[in-house]
């Protein structure tokens, strides 16, 4: 089975901290992983992906992932967080046996305070 | 440059009427998708279309069905709403080849339709 999981439902950082945001996949093969943010009455934005290559992965807004086959995760990261990178964040895998489709996380909040 | 464009934004349905949902794409992409999203529940997938002409069931299907009309658009009905089709609804596309190592292009999602069925 193709699958995604984002432990945490909520993640709490104060600006200026780094921020994770954790994703774990499962799928046989190399896989696409993708991260897209979503703004409140938005719909989902792409943000990065990983096809192949680096394991170290730049995107927009000045975030990146690391991706890690041995732990099979997938984790969004920034160096320094601001107020408004508070949205909703997440992960997905497309499919390889049926690569018309994604499966998605179900999402983690971040929030960062001032 | 208006990616993936739905209508309506808002609707507000009594239990039993139907309705279709728009979604239209200028990205001459080959795949599209509808999404609901429900608190805590993430994207759950209702049906997809590879490509013009072809559908097919996602994850909820039930109570919703599907027409590609042509490459750009591809719209959703809900013949008898029900209060538990109350969601956001996104309407996505994608590139996708037939050779697995082309399809490594991300979705573009629509702003959501919001439906509340009383």
């Amino acid at each position: 089975a193709q699958s995604v999981a984002q432990p945490e439902d909520q993640v709490n950082v104060a600006e200026g901290n780094p921020l994770t945001v954790k994703c774990t996949y499962s799928v046989s093969g190399n896989p696409y992983l993708f991260w897209y943010v979503q703004y409140p009455n938005r719909g989902l934005q792409f943000l990065l992906k990983y096809i192949t290559g680096d394991n170290l992965v730049k995107g927009s807004y000045g975030f990146e992932a690391e991706f890690n086959k041995s732990q099979t995760s997938f984790h969004l990261k920034k160096p320094s967080a601001l107020v408004s990178d508070s949205a909703l964040y997440f992960c997905a895998v497309r499919g390889v046996y049926n690569f018309n489709k994604f499966y998605f996380g179900s999402g983690t909040k971040l929030n960062v305070k001032p | 440059n208006a990616g993936v464009t739905q209508t309506p934004k808002f609707q507000v349905l009594k239990t039993g009427q139907s309705m279709t949902l728009q979604c239209a794409q200028d990205m001459n992409h080959n795949s599209m998708y509808w999404y609901r999203q429900d608190p805590g529940m993430g994207l759950r997938l209702i049906y997809y279309s590879a490509s013009e002409g072809t559908t097919d069931k996602g994850e909820v299907p039930n109570g919703y069905n599907v027409s590609r009309l042509n490459k750009r658009e591809f719209s959703l009905r809900l013949e008898s709403a029900a209060p538990s089709q109350t969601s956001v609804y996104f309407c996505a596309s994608s590139e996708a080849r037939v050779e697995w190592h082309r399809s490594n292009q991300p979705q573009h999602f629509g702003d959501g339709t919001r439906l509340s069925i009383l």
